[in-house]
């Protein structure tokens, strides 16, 4: 049950645009549309911001977006803010009816 | 709105056990799955364990560094879901939340509860 593989830390500009990778194998993230992503500011309880791969709950802005391709699945955040500065952990349901999360990525808005 | 509320965190000793709570309220409790996700301090996030709805087969699913240590139970009368910790070791130190679960993701998180194994 490893942790899904993400980048330590991805960086970008006011109004830039990131994404962020988050590589699994065909037992999670290739396996099941079950994909999620996490936002999670210092001290703060984490926020789910997208889940099924590309669905945003309800209050998410529409700038986070997600997508899936084969094993991978991706967060990209549109016209970056300030407020973005956080870390984000991707999960996934597994084959052995478990969940798996990525190890993070600390996001900093130059 | 959904609330969840942990309690039951503390410091204990290498080898000892402790039971976590968590209530739940502003959902049918008795139709959730309810997950614990553990968070050591600095580091990130760690799924640790499933309770499915009684519906549901009320089923239990593990993380491997705690299976056989750890087991969830709930009990809908009191919408509370348990996370009994034995052997507890210096890793398993972390803030513990419960969450809510919906098409495999977690929408729903309570403030967490901090659970201290140290000499």
């Amino acid at each position: 049950q490893s942790a899904l593989t993400q980048p330590a830390s991805v960086s970008g500009s006011l109004g830039q645009s990131i994404t962020i990778s988050c590589t699994g194998t065909s037992s999670d993230v290739g396996g099941y549309n079950y994909v999620a992503w996490y936002q999670q500011h210092p001290g703060k309880v984490p926020k789910l911001l997208i889940s099924d791969v590309t669905i945003r709950p309800s209050g998410v802005p529409d700038r986070f977006s997600g997508s899936k391709s084969g094993n991978t699945a991706s967060l990209t955040i549109s016209g970056l803010q300030a407020e973005d500065e956080a870390d984000y952990y991707c999960s996934s349901h597994t084959s052995s009816s478990t969940y798996v999360f990525g190890i993070g990525t600390k996001v900093t808005v130059l | 709105e959904v609330q969840l509320v942990e309690s039951g965190g503390g410091l204990v000793r290498p080898g000892e056990s402790l039971t976590l709570s968590c209530g739940g309220s502003g959902f049918s409790f008795s139709g959730a799955w309810m997950n614990w996700v553990r968070q050591a301090p600095g580091k990130g996030l760690e799924w640790v364990g499933v309770i499915r709805s009684k519906i549901s087969g009320g089923t239990t699913y593990y993380a491997t560094a705690v299976k056989g240590r750890f087991t969830i139970s709930r009990d809908d009368s009191t919408n509370t879901v348990f996370l009994r910790m034995n052997g507890l070791k210096a890793e398993d130190t972390a803030v513990y939340y419960c969450t809510t679960e919906r098409s495999g993701a977690l929408p729903n998180w309570g403030q967490g509860t901090l659970v201290t194994v140290s000499s």
